[in-house]
């Protein structure tokens, strides 16, 4: 199965400022999601990127608070920006394993925390 | 739209006794379901999946779950808990499997006392 890493894995930011998350496989996948994961509560999708396309973006999510990149088969970024304490979550990425039918693998996540 | 509803927030059972974890789901087409486990302080991890093939679906650590179409139910189920299944579990549809978007459900804490 895929092997995902995800950079940071935990920060502690000051409000009104960005973070960039970073999410690594070590093999060429199609999809690629991002999630948010609240303090509590269960998981939602942010947006679904795919490689040399604009990322789509759920209900309730822009891009302008949460611009995404995609520049290979392997790499993609999230960006929190203007954070607010409402953004402190976890924010996990996924893909779609071309080699495993029909399942998505997590990254270990990122624990956002912000003052 | 797809959705899937977790009818217990909580449950607890006794090392060495049956687990059962219940989940419905919604979903205009044939879904795919899953069911994924989170320990503490750790990522997802795919317990099993269904995707239109056998309905008694048998997946990793002894668990298993049942596709039942007329009670649109996927529920969790072992036969005997361990203390390291403790941990919060996430019943999953998606209507593309894989490929597509995973709608989770609101999760089941499972506490295993010895």
């Amino acid at each position: 199965s895929a092997v995902i890493s995800q950079k940071p894995s935990r920060d502690i930011c000051q409000r009104g400022t960005s973070l960039t998350i970073q999410c690594q496989v070590d093999s060429q996948v199609t999809m690629m999601f991002w999630y948010r994961q609240q303090p509590g509560q269960s998981l939602t999708l942010i947006a679904t990127a795919n490689q040399g396309s604009e990322a789509t973006y759920e209900s309730g999510f822009v891009i302008d608070k949460f611009p995404i990149s995609r520049p290979n088969l392997t790499f993609s970024t999230l960006t929190v920006s203007n954070m607010s304490p409402e953004d402190s979550s976890i924010y996990l990425c996924s893909v779609d394993d071309p080699r495993q039918y029909n399942e998505q693998f997590f990254g270990p996540g990122t624990r956002l925390t912000v003052l | 739209a797809q959705s899937v509803t977790q009818l217990d927030s909580h449950v607890s059972v006794s090392e060495g006794t049956p687990v059962l974890l219940r989940c419905n789901y919604s979903s205009s087409y044939s879904p795919s379901l899953f069911w994924y486990v989170q320990h503490p302080n750790k990522g997802l991890q795919l317990l099993l999946k269904y995707t239109s093939a056998a309905t008694l679906v048998k997946g990793i650590n002894g668990f298993e779950a049942e596709f039942k179409k007329s009670e649109t139910s996927f529920h969790l189920t072992k036969p005997s808990a361990h203390m390291s299944d403790a941990a919060e579990y996430f019943c999953v549809v998606s209507e593309r499997g894989g490929t597509d978007k995973l709608i989770f459900g609101t999760g089941t804490r499972l506490q295993v006392f010895p």
